[in-house]
């Protein structure tokens, strides 16, 4: 069971809009950003956004995240087939002093 | 670019103690936090713990008692030690660098190693 809550799966056609949500609480998304990793099957995770909403050299603009409260999103426009992949949510928790992810949503490109 | 790189044995048996190391190569160990993050087969993501170059740790409160990381500055290397293993800790095991921005307070893991497969089996 995961701190923070993502879907298991999403989907959409190529050049749709898809959108993972990740769900908290105050003590993690609440009071601190946001970071989404990327894993591609059979390698390792990869920054896709840190600090909420701000991309790493090379990610495209096609990503972003954005907050809510203690929710959090990661919208992917204009999808690609080199999208599918596993998406992590994480942030830091106050309350257990640690980091914590979400359980991973997989995005399936239709 | 800096590159981690994971080394250890990929089994270990029941109640014995996993040992995994990380070379960094390609930048400094220093003034930097190293993690260590795990994936069990076909599960999600779980952080385990990071060291800070001065030696300071911080754990997982749920694997804080059987863990240790430490640093090794010469050598550009930082190690894990689980000890008491199970098959609950079958995972790949990732090592990574945390950045800690100052400035903005961003934190978050942008160099990854590729991950070593250890299993815990008799």
């Amino acid at each position: 069971q995961s701190v923070l809550t993502q879907p298991p799966s999403a989907s959409e056609t190529p050049g749709q809009r898809v959108t993972i949500s990740c769900s908290g609480s105050s003590s993690n998304i609440g009071s601190n950003t946001v970071n989404w990793y990327q894993q591609l099957p059979g390698t390792a995770p990869k920054l896709l956004i840190y600090g909420g909403n701000q991309r790493p050299s090379g990610v495209p603009d096609r990503f972003s995240g954005s907050k809510s409260g203690t929710s959090a999103s990661l919208a992917i426009s204009g999808l690609q087939s080199e999208d599918e992949a596993d998406y992590y949510c994480a942030a830091w928790d106050d309350d257990l002093i640690g980091v914590v992810f979400g359980g991973g949503t997989k995005v399936t490109v239709l | 670019q800096v590159q981690l790189q994971e080394s250890g044995p990929g089994l270990v048996k029941p109640s014995e103690t996993l040992s995994l190391t990380c070379t960094v190569s390609g930048g400094s160990i220093s003034s930097y936090y190293w993690s260590w993050i795990r994936q069990p087969p076909g599960k999600g993501l779980e952080w385990v713990g990071y060291i800070y170059d001065s030696g300071s740790t911080t754990y997982n409160p749920s694997l804080k008692s059987r863990v240790s990381i430490s640093v090794d500055m010469s050598k550009n290397q930082f190690s894990l030690k689980l000890s008491s293993v199970s098959a609950a800790d079958t995972a790949v095991y990732y090592c990574a660098r945390r950045e800690w921005d100052i400035l903005t307070g961003y934190r978050y893991f942008d160099h990854w190693g590729q991950g070593t497969l250890v299993t815990v089996s008799s």
